[in-house]
C-alpha cells in the first residue's frame, strides 16, 4: 500500500498567517491526490482534487501544488474558519490510503 | 440536495454482526462509484471499501477482507455495508462517500454512523 506522510502533524498559527502543509507519497502517484478539512464533529470536506484544482465552492485561499511523491496545500491568509484538521489522500490506486492528518490550531 | 445518509450502528458485540446503511439522494446513483471510510476516535482516515457503480466490482482494506461486504440496491438508491466477525477495533465512524472514477476522489460524505465493538 502507498504510504502518505504528512508534516507537520500539528502546527499553531494566526488569522492572516500564509500556511504550508506537506504531503509526501511513498512511491509516485501522478497527480492523484486530493486534499480534505475536517473540522470537530464533522465529515471530511474535499478542498483540493487532482493535486491542484479547486473544488467548487472552495475559497480562493487554498491551493494544492506538486506531482509524483511530493504535494503541498497551501493557505494564502488564514482566516477563522479555517483551523481544523487536514488530510491528504492518494487515489493513484487500491487500498486508497490517508496521510496522518495535520491539525492546525490558534497561536 | 445532494445528500448521503448513513443509519444502522449501534453498539455489538465481539464476534457479532452489523449492517449499515447509506441511502443517495439528489444525484444520479448509478453514476457514481461509492466507498466506506472509517474513523475510530481521535484517529485518522481509514478507507474501507469501494463498489462500482453497477455492483460489479469491488475491494476492500485488508483489514476487513474476509469479514465485511459491500453492496448496493441502484433501485433504492442504497449502499450496504454487511460486517461480520466484528472486532473491537472496527470500532469507528464509518462514512459513505462517492467518486465519480474507480479510483479516485470522494467529493460527498455523509455524516457518518458509528459503531461500537464492546463486550
Amino acid at each position: 500500500a502507498i504510504q502518505l506522510t504528512q508534516s507537520p502533524s500539528s502546527q499553531s498559527a494566526s488569522v492572516g498567517d500564509r500556511v504550508t502543509i506537506t504531503c509526501r507519497a511513498s512511491q509516485g502517484i501522478s497527480s492523484a491526490l486530493a486534499w480534505y478539512q475536517q473540522k470537530a464533529g464533522k465529515a471530511p470536506k474535499l478542498l483540493i482534487y487532482d493535486a491542484s484544482s479547486l473544488e467548487t465552492g472552495v475559497p480562493s485561499r487554498f491551493s494544492g501544488s506538486g506531482s509524483g511523491t511530493d504535494f503541498t496545500l497551501t493557505i494564502s491568509s488564514l482566516q477563522p474558519e479555517d483551523f481544523a484538521t487536514y488530510y491528504c489522500q492518494q487515489f493513484h490506486n487500491y487500498p486508497i490510503t490517508f496521510g496522518q492528518g495535520t491539525r492546525l490550531d490558534v497561536k | 440536495q445532494v445528500q448521503l445518509v448513513e443509519s444502522g450502528g449501534g453498539v455489538v458485540q465481539p464476534g457479532r454482526s452489523l449492517r449499515l446503511s447509506c441511502a443517495a439522494s439528489g444525484f444520479t446513483f448509478t453514476g457514481y462509484s461509492m466507498h466506506w471510510v472509517r474513523q475510530a476516535p481521535g484517529k485518522g482516515l481509514e478507507w474501507v471499501a469501494v463498489i462500482s457503480n453497477d455492483g460489479t466490482n469491488d475491494d476492500y482494506a485488508n483489514s476487513v477482507k474476509g469479514r465485511f461486504t459491500i453492496s448496493r440496491d441502484n433501485s433504492k438508491n442504497t449502499l450496504l455495508l454487511q460486517m461480520n466477525r466484528l472486532r473491537s477495533e472496527d470500532t469507528a465512524l464509518y462514512y459513505c462517500a462517492r467518486s465519480r472514477l474507480n479510483p479516485d476522489h470522494f467529493d460527498i460524505w455523509g455524516q457518518g454512523t458509528m459503531v461500537t465493538v464492546s463486550p
